[in-house]
């Protein structure tokens, strides 16, 4: 099945700099790759998605880049704000022939957005 | 659009009694999904349904866990004689079916908590 490695598990920033997470799946079956924010004790939202037809997908502050070949994506989150602190997570669709697609979450990364 | 909803918020219970969470998802969103969460992770597929149809389920789910959505609308996931083991975030989430994969959304989660 898929397989989805994210790194770095903690990243913190100066309020205003740049954050990169980056993430690589296993399935080259894989062609959706949303991207989830989660603050404590509160449900994951999604921010940001990408499907397989586009190598790059841009909202305000936030990007995700795709590579297929290398099989990795990323997420950019750009002049970063406190209220961006908060757990991180990647995630790759699995579709076995036949059945509906499930999500394969990566390991999460926690952002830590300093003053 | 209210969401998708869940309840209970929390449970605790003893080991080996049963527990039964409910999900309602986004209102015009057929296919539901179940997973769960523990500290640290990011969420694992446990089940799907598309309208009625009980469709796939992961290994995770053993024979003690049973889901339900008899009428294509709201969802049960029930638990039978808990184990310690069993505690974690049990989130649902729901979306459209179209021919490309749509953005799964979740709930709040119920969390459990085996004594």
């Amino acid at each position: 099945g898929e397989n989805v490695e994210q790194h770095p598990s903690t990243l913190s920033v100066q309020e205003g700099d740049s954050a990169v997470i980056k993430c690589t799946y296993s399935d080259s079956a894989s062609n959706y790759f949303p991207w989830y924010k989660q603050e404590l004790g509160k449900r994951p939202q999604l921010i940001i998605d990408i499907r397989s037809n586009v190598g790059e997908k841009k909202d305000q502050r936030i990007a995700v880049t795709l590579n297929k070949t290398a099989k990795h994506f990323s997420l950019h989150i750009t002049e970063t704000q406190p209220e961006d602190s908060a757990v991180y997570f990647c995630a790759a669709n699995q579709r076995p022939a036949g059945t509906a697609s499930k999500l394969t979450f990566g390991t999460g990364t926690r952002l830590q957005v300093t003053l | 659009d209210t969401g998708v909803s869940q309840d209970p918020r929390h449970k605790i219970t003893k080991r080996g009694q049963n527990v039964t969470f409910r999900c309602d998802p986004i209102s015009e969103h057929n296919r539901l999904y179940w997973y769960r969460q523990t500290l640290g992770q990011g969420p694992e597929f446990l089940t799907y349904f598309q309208n009625e149809a009980q469709l796939e389920k992961s290994r995770l789910l053993s024979d003690r866990f049973s889901a339900e959505r008899p009428k294509g609308s709201f969802s049960t996931l029930e638990i039978q004689r808990t184990e310690q083991g069993d505690s974690a975030m049990y989130l649902c989430a729901s979306s459209l079916r179209t021919q490309a994969d749509q953005p799964q959304h979740f709930g709040d989660g119920t969390r459990l908590s085996i004594l």
